[in-house]
């Protein structure tokens, strides 16, 4: 079965600056997707990144962007020029040939001014 | 283009009810998938359905739990009878039939049992 860990139940940073959050995997699967979802106090569950496994090259959306070690199975999320707007719980994902989500227990991240 | 919609948004009973909460998923996509998000245990995922046909139920917590899906453009999560416990975020998601497409997620419905 897949685990996915995030190891940092809280994070600040200041507005502006740059936050990296962690997120860990175990999968003896070879192909597989991961994601991160943000989910803001309005709950919603919205998408923020996805990276392909047997893609080396790592994904970038905006100011958003991942350092996804395969080897290490780590996959890290890095927030640039943070925003108020980007306070939220943050959610690590994986997905294998189930179709099945596995996520982690989330990053709470609050942006200060 | 609509995203998935879940209804009701709030709802709040008696233990002992029965409850039904609602899905529409996005037009076009094979895959629904229910979860339920509690502070103690995260995201966990129910059940999930392709072209309307349960695949997997084994995160089903109890018998008191059941879900449908008649045709493509509706699902259903019943609990009876409901409990306490059961109080939680209900999430429904749909998606593509690729597995590198992303599961788009609903509003929810918060549940509480009182």
């Amino acid at each position: 079965a897949q685990t996915v860990t995030q190891s940092q139940p809280e994070m600040s940073v200041q507005e502006a600056e740059t936050v990296t959050l962690s997120c860990t995997y175990d999968t003896s699967e070879n192909n597989y997707y991961l994601f991160w979802y943000k989910q803001p106090p309005s709950r919603q569950m919205i998408l923020v990144i996805r990276q392909e496994a047997y893609k080396q090259q790592n994904a970038t959306e905006n100011r958003f962007s991942v350092n996804f070690q395969k080897a290490a199975k780590s996959f890290s999320l890095k927030i640039s020029d943070s925003q108020l707007g980007d306070t939220a719980m943050y959610f690590c994902a994986f997905v294998g040939s189930n179709y099945k989500l596995t996520f982690g227990k989330g990053t709470l991240l609050t942006v200060n001014p | 283009d609509a995203g998935v919609i879940q209804s009701p948004r709030h709802e709040v009973t008696e233990m002992g009810q029965e409850v039904t909460l609602r899905c529409k998923p996005i037009s076009g996509h094979d895959y629904l998938f229910w979860y339920r998000q509690t502070m103690m245990r995260g995201l966990e995922l129910l059940i999930y359905f392709n072209n309307n046909v349960p695949i997997d139920d084994s995160g089903m917590p109890e018998d008191r739990f059941s879900a449908k899906m008649p045709n493509a453009s509706f699902s259903t999560l019943k609990i009876q009878p409901s409990e306490p416990r059961d109080s939680a975020v209900y999430f429904c998601a749909s998606t593509m039939d690729r597995v590198n497409q992303p599961q788009h997620f609903g509003d929810g419905t918060r549940l509480s049992i009182l």
